[in-house]
């Protein structure tokens, strides 16, 4: 089946440094990449769709500057938080689709800002 | 505003028998639903799906309905296996956004 391959899994930066994930699409390519935010004991919400080429489409409430989305290529998606808040502590996931078959997601990159 | 709901957090179920997960659903549009199952720490990973045109879809101890009159859909595993243990999450699909519920922990007893 399909894979998405996220990267880092765990990452611990300091407040005010910026913090870059990986989203890579292994076996196939995918145009649109969508990036997700889970807070604890919470639903998985929609961050953004990433497409390749253009600019991202954000979410109502998803602050564009702060989270930059770079789709790079037909297998690279990339989320910066940039200028880390403990706030942003959370677990994100990337997920893409393989043609028309349902999304595929990454194992996620719990975060944390201290 | 709450497209998606599970409002069932948990559920325990003995080993060999049936597990039901339900989902409820508020927009019309949705037009694909999927399950989806979660470990700890890991992405969600795709169980089944059904398309908004079915009412059942099976796929081995896995079984998914469909009732659109009351925006209610289900999964069914029989008979449920201590490797199941896990977070169950409903979510639909309309355009290309899909909206997860909650989830639901799913906990067999061997």
């Amino acid at each position: 089946g399909a894979v998405v391959s996220q990267h880092p899994s765990r990452v611990i930066c300091k407040s005010g440094t910026s913090v870059k994930i990986e989203c890579r699409s292994l076996d196939f390519q995918a145009t649109t990449m969508f990036w997700y935010r889970q807070f604890p004991k919470q639903s998985l919400m929609l961050m953004a769709t990433s497409n390749e080429g253009s600019k991202a489409t954000y979410e109502q409430g998803v602050e564009k500057d702060k989270f930059l989305i770079n789709h790079a290529s037909l297998t690279l998606s990339t989320l910066t938080v940039t200028s880390a808040h403990p706030e942003d502590s959370s677990f994100y996931i990337c997920s893409a689709r393989d043609r028309a078959g349902p999304l595929h997601f990454g194992n996620g990159t719990r975060l944390t800002v201290t | 505003d709450q497209q998606v709901k599970q409002n069932s957090p948990s559920l325990s179920v003995q080993e060999g028998r049936i597990s039901i997960l339900n989902c409820d659903y508020t927009n019309s549009m949705f037009d694909y639903f999927l399950w989806y199952k979660k470990y700890p720490a890991e992405g969600p990973t795709f169980l089944i799906s059904i398309s908004s045109i079915k009412d059942k879809n099976e796929d081995g101890r896995f079984t998914v309905f469909l009732n659109k009159s009351a925006k209610h859909l289900s999964l069914h595993i029989v008979p449920s296996q201590p490797g199941d243990s896990a977070v169950y999450f409903c979510a639909a699909e309309y355009g290309n956004k899909l909206v997860f519920g909650a989830g639901t922990i799913l906990r067999v007893k061997s």
